[in-house]
């Protein structure tokens, strides 16, 4: 089956850096993707990797490794509005869905 | 910008209630989804659709149908609600016909309590 594991929670330090691991059972996706959804509102895609390798928006980076079945999202200079859930996602082709994984809750503590 | 709006933020039913959650998305997109979100289960797809009138079912389509009769609208049916179907309902929509690359736009969710 398709299956997303990710941690349920994660506390770090504001200005740290912090990654969130997402690895999976499954093959034949198109790419991983990551959103973001604090409490109360709604998710929001944040970044995409198509290919293996590191893609870098800002202060988000994510990696993808098909041949670890691994991928993760690093976020440095933390600043507490990080603080939300951040999801995994793959898509398949010929399908319009995304599978989602359940989500890491990161706490940004002063 | 982009903007997928559901009906209600919050919403109270009944028991053996039908409810209709509805969602409306102005960015001619062709795909829409219902999920709904409950504690450590994260995001589970209950149906979407990929064109007017077309409709698939996702992965919990139990107890739920849908409607799309207009492009921009998608319209989730609890045919009669249970206690069970208590959660937060998220519709979404992306652009394409496939999801290969195409970030899903999510509206701000409904909160609905089944007494």
């Amino acid at each position: 089956g398709q299956s997303l594991e990710q941690p349920s929670e994660v506390t770090a330090v504001e200005g740290a850096i912090v990654q969130i691991n997402c690895t999976y059972q499954t093959s034949g996706f198109y790419g991983l993707s990551w959103y973001q959804q604090h409490d109360g509102g709604a998710p929001t895609f944040l970044s995409y990797n198509a290919l293996d390798g590191l893609e870098e928006t800002g202060r988000f980076s994510s990696f993808l490794s098909r041949s670890d079945s691994y991928g993760y999202l690093l976020l440095q200079e933390l600043q507490m509005k990080d603080s939300a859930s951040y999801f995994c996602a793959v898509s398949f082709p010929g399908s319009y869905q995304l599978t989602f994984g359940k989500g890491t809750k990161l706490s940004v503590i002063p | 910008d982009v903007k997928v709006t559901q009906s209600s933020r919050y919403l109270v039913k009944r028991t053996g209630e039908k409810v209709f959650l509805e969602c409306v998305q102005d960015m001619d997109h062709e795909n829409m989804f219902w999920y709904r979100q409950d504690p450590g289960l994260g995001l589970r797809l209950i149906y979407f659709s990929y064109d007017v009138k077309m409709k698939e079912k996702g992965d919990i389509p139990e107890g739920y149908s849908v409607s799309r009769e207009k492009k921009e609208r998608f319209s989730l049916i609890l045919e009669s609600a249970s206690t069970n179907q208590t959660s937060m309902y998220l519709c979404a929509s992306t652009g394409e016909r496939s999801a290969k690359n195409q970030p899903q736009h999510f509206g701000d969710g409904t909160r609905l309590s089944i007494l």
